[in-house]
């Protein structure tokens, strides 16, 4: 079964800075995705970013980037130039390749804060 | 697009009785997902559905548990003799079945049973 770990429970960021949100994911699957989901306080999950693990090249989304090093099972989510309305529970989550597999499992999650 | 959208948002009841929550997917998708969500951790999954059919159950969905979605749009979970353990929030999720498929979440529906 495939596993999603996140050891940090929280982290802390001033605004401006930049903050890397770690993950670790163990799988015996070759094919798959890697997503960061965002929650913010009583407010619903949105996707933030998603990786493919045939790519090489890391995905970015505007201020979000990922370092995935596929070798290492790793898939860390990297904040530029962080603003308050960053603070929020941040998701990793795993999904097989195969499109008959396509339950997502997720990590226990990370706080955010952004102090001004 | 509206997006996926749930209803109630908050159900408060007591142990032992029935609630049922339901989901509208977006409009195209053709996969419905459901988590439960406790407070700290992050969603697990429950159920899926793709189109009208009921594809895998986690061993999480006890048989007090029951989801449908006929027609293949909005879908329904019901919970029976609810347990003060069944209190979480409860996600819903819809995709569209394909390599880039990305689920989308509802605002979930948070249930506290007393």
């Amino acid at each position: 079964a495939q596993t999603v770990t996140q050891s940090q429970p929280e982290m802390s960021v001033q605004e401006a800075e930049t903050v890397t949100l770690s993950c670790t994911y163990d799988t015996s699957e070759s094919d798959y995705y890697l997503f960061w989901y965002k929650q913010p306080p009583s407010r619903q999950m949105i996707l933030v970013i998603r990786q493919e693990a045939y790519k090489q090249q890391n995905a970015t989304e505007n201020r979000f980037s990922v370092n995935f090093q596929k070798a290492a099972k790793s898939f860390s989510l990297k904040i530029s130039d962080s603003q308050l309305g960053d603070a929020a529970m941040y998701f990793c989550a795993y999904r097989g390749g195969l499109t008959a597999n396509s339950k997502l499992t997720f990590g226990k999650g990370i706080t955010l804060s952004v102090r001004p | 697009d509206t997006g996926v959208s749930q209803d109630p948002r908050h159900k408060i009841t007591k142990r032992g009785q029935n609630v049922t929550f339901r989901c509208d997917p977006i409009s195209e998708h053709n996969r419905l997902y459901w988590y439960r969500q406790t407070l700290g951790q992050g969603p697990e999954f429950l159920t899926y559905f793709q189109n009208e059919a009921q594809l895998e159950k986690s061993r999480l969905l006890s048989d007090r548990f029951s989801a449908e979605r006929p027609k293949g749009s909005f879908s329904t979970l019901e919970i029976q003799r609810t347990e003060q353990g069944d209190s979480a929030m409860y996600l819903c999720a819809s995709s569209f079945r394909g390599v880039q498929e990305t689920q989308y979440f509802g605002p979930g529906t948070r249930l506290l049973v007393l």
